[in-house]
């Protein structure tokens, strides 16, 4: 079975500044997907980025990019140029490489941008 | 439709009661799957469609719990003799395949309380 762990249940950071958030995964699968997901108090869940495993160049999406290291087993977001309305909860996501294959979350980290 | 439509947005029932929940996921979107996200966690998959064909229920945490999706586009989450474990967000995904380069678009969720 699939283990996402967020350590962080809360971070926050001021308008305009840089703040990364930490996720780290177990799995035996060689083959996977790893996500990013921001959930904001009407719940619904917005893809924020995605990452192939087989990838070894990191993700980006805008102001959004990741930190994959793969072998440590480690999905780290990076938001720069932090804006108010990134304020909401951010979920780490694990999903195997097959078809129908479910996502595993972490506990999320609540994360406030301060004006 | 333009997204996920899930209704009921919110419930109350009584401990006891049965209730219904609705998802019309992306017109034309094969892929459905449920989840359940309890206060304070990340979402937990119940279950997955194919078209009508459902494909894993491994996640469906008792026999009170039964989803459907008869003509392979509406899905029908019900819950019988509700419990108080059972409040929680129920939020539903679609996705334009099973090939997992879809994007996986969610619902606003059913808010349940059983009081």
């Amino acid at each position: 079975a699939q283990t996402v762990t967020q350590s962080q249940p809360e971070m926050s950071v001021q308008e305009a500044e840089t703040v990364t958030l930490s996720c780290t995964y177990d799995t035996s699968e060689n083959n996977y997907y790893l996500f990013w997901y921001k959930q904001p108090p009407s719940r619904q869940m917005i893809l924020v980025i995605r990452q192939e495993a087989y990838k070894q160049q990191n993700a980006t999406e805008n102001r959004f990019s990741v930190n994959f290291q793969k072998a440590a087993k480690s999905f780290s977001l990076k938001i720069s140029d932090s804006q108010l309305g990134d304020t909401a909860m951010y979920f780490c996501a694990f999903m195997k490489g097959a078809s129908g294959s479910r996502l595993t979350f972490g506990e999320g980290t609540q994360l406030t941008v301060n004006p | 439709g333009a997204g996920v439509s899930q209704s009921p947005r919110y419930k109350v029932a009584k401990r006891g009661q049965d209730v219904a929940l609705r998802c019309d996921p992306i017109s034309g979107h094969v892929s459905l799957f449920w989840y359940q996200q309890a206060l304070g966690q990340g979402p937990e998959f119940l279950t997955y469609f194919q078209n009508e064909a459902q494909l894993d229920k491994s996640g469906l945490p008792s026999d009170r719990f039964f989803a459907e999706r008869p003509e392979g586009s509406v899905s029908t989450l019900k819950i019988q003799r509700t419990q108080q474990e059972d409040s929680a967000v129920y939020l539903c995904a679609s996705s334009l395949a099973a090939e997992l380069r879809n994007t996986i678009y969610f619902g606003e969720g059913s808010w349940l309380t059983v009081v």
